[in-house]
């Protein structure tokens, strides 16, 4: 089965620091997607990246960045120069690539609560 | 605008009085599917549904229904709500009918029963 382990429960950073949120995926497919979801405090849920698992190669979007390593299942986000704003729970989460016929789903971690101070 | 509609935002209820949370897409796609998130649990399935007519359960069913009429709406039903099911909810839709394109999520509903 499916399981997607975020054990940074609560963060707290310093306007300006770097900062990265751990995420450990299990998985008996060889075939999966990796993803990251913000949730403001408004509650809505904002897609962030997409990996699937034949791409190892880390991205970055402007502050944010991807490091994914199969080797040590994890896909962990780092905020560079974090910023007020970035305050959120953010979520990992796995899909399992599967049969179409079996319904695959996004199984999601804990969250992690970061909060950014001025 | 694409988009995934839930009603009502918020919604506080008694125990036992029936509720639905209604969802509606218009974007075509085939998956729709209900999550509710807990504090320390993240987001856990409910009912997910591949298909018009065809429905399914996911993690956490109990005390849960769904019905898929149309292809457009996935309403969430509470025949008779307890408190434990006091949490926020987010109904969820894809094009395929797979999670790997990632979902299209509502705004959520916070639901509380006292």
């Amino acid at each position: 089965a499916q399981k997607v382990t975020q054990a940074q429960t609560e963060i707290s950073v310093v306007e300006k620091e770097d900062v990265t949120l751990d995420c450990v995926y299990e998985t008996r497919d060889t075939t999966y997607y990796l993803f990251w979801y913000k949730q403001p405090p408004s509650g809505e849920l904002v897609f962030l990246i997409r990996r699937n698992s034949f791409d190892e190669q880390n991205e970055i979007s402007g502050r944010y960045s991807w490091n994914f390593q199969k080797s040590t299942s994890s896909f962990n986000f780092t905020i560079t120069a974090s910023q007020v704003v970035d305050s959120a729970v953010y979520f990992c989460a796995l899909s399992e690539a599967g049969e179409e016929t079996s319904g695959s789903r996004l199984t999601f971690g804990e969250g992690t609560q970061l909060t950014v101070n001025p | 605008e694409a988009q995934v509609t839930q009603n009502p935002r918020y919604l506080i209820t008694v125990t036992g009085k029936k509720l639905t949370v209604t969802c509606s897409q218009n974007m075509n796609h085939e998956y729709m599917s209900w999550y509710r998130q807990d504090p320390g649990l993240g987001l856990r399935q409910i009912y997910y549904s591949m298909n018009v007519e065809v429905t399914d359960k996911g993690d956490v069913p109990e005390g849960y229904k769904v019905s898929r009429k149309e292809k457009r709406n996935f309403p969430l039903i509470l025949e008779s709500p307890s408190p434990n099911q006091t949490s926020l909810y987010f109904c969820a839709s894809s094009l395929l009918r797979t999670a790997n394109y990632g979902y299209t999520f509502g705004s959520g509903t916070r639901l509380t029963v006292v």
